[in-house]
């Protein structure tokens, strides 16, 4: 069964380091998206992408994220200078078709900002 | 501002009962609602609305949503243990993220033997 696929699973840092999640989205879906997980609250929006550039970003998304599709597989999500606050589980989730089906989450990377 | 509640936040009930979890949303644009469950850590797809009135089952979870009321239940009937976990309800909308999704905080759920 194809798979949204993310690594690594766990990264520790230090705070106002430079920190790259990635992940692999299902081989013929289009869109893809990060979402954050703070301990204990909700699951939120990052970032969508489309066709090699950013469709919709939210209020958390600043200019210390970026993302990124280097090549034709990988969609990363880099955090410039993390904060304490960045510390949660990242999700990616592809879609193969918009406004049909469901998004596909990958397993999540959890970050640590010590 | 764009909101999706879901109630109870938290359910502790014994195997064998019956269920329902609820969720309402106020959004723009509606397209469709979504429950996923999360056990560990990625959510996992169960189901996905888009017309009113119509139920969704599958096994011992069904789900219906109602456009009137803005809202939709997730029942499981004769619960067991392995359903317990966070049951989240997100609404795919115009201004979600092209096509992403506004989860509510979830309900979690605790079956006890």
């Amino acid at each position: 069964e194809p798979e949204v696929t993310q690594t690594p699973s766990h990264q520790v840092t230090q705070m106002g380091q430079e920190v790259i999640l990635r992940c692999v989205p299902i081989s013929n879906h289009l869109y893809f998206y990060w979402y954050r997980q703070i301990l204990g609250q909700k699951v939120e929006f990052l970032v969508s992408f489309y066709n090699n550039e950013i469709s919709e970003k939210s209020e958390i998304f600043d200019d210390q994220f970026s993302v990124e599709r280097p090549d034709g597989s990988n969609f990363t999500l880099k955090i410039r200078s993390t904060k304490l606050e960045d510390s949660a589980m990242y999700f990616c989730a592809s879609l193969g078709q918009r406004n049909t089906g469901e998004l596909f989450f990958g397993e999540g990377s959890r970050l640590t900002v010590l | 501002e764009d909101k999706v509640v879901q109630s109870p936040l938290s359910l502790v009930v014994h195997e064998g009962d019956t269920v329902t979890l609820n969720c309402s949303y106020e959004v723009t644009n509606f397209r469709s609602l979504l429950w996923y469950k999360q056990e560990k850590k990625a959510p996992t797809f169960l189901f996905m609305l888009t017309s009113s009135g119509i139920e969704k089952k599958s096994g011992r979870l069904s789900s219906i949503l109602d456009k009137k009321e803005l809202s939709s239940i997730l029942n499981i009937t004769a619960t067991q243990t392995g359903d317990s976990a966070i049951y989240l309800c997100a609404v795919r909308h115009s201004g979600g993220g092209a096509d992403g999704l506004t989860f509510g905080k979830g309900t979690h759920l605790i079956i006890q033997p």
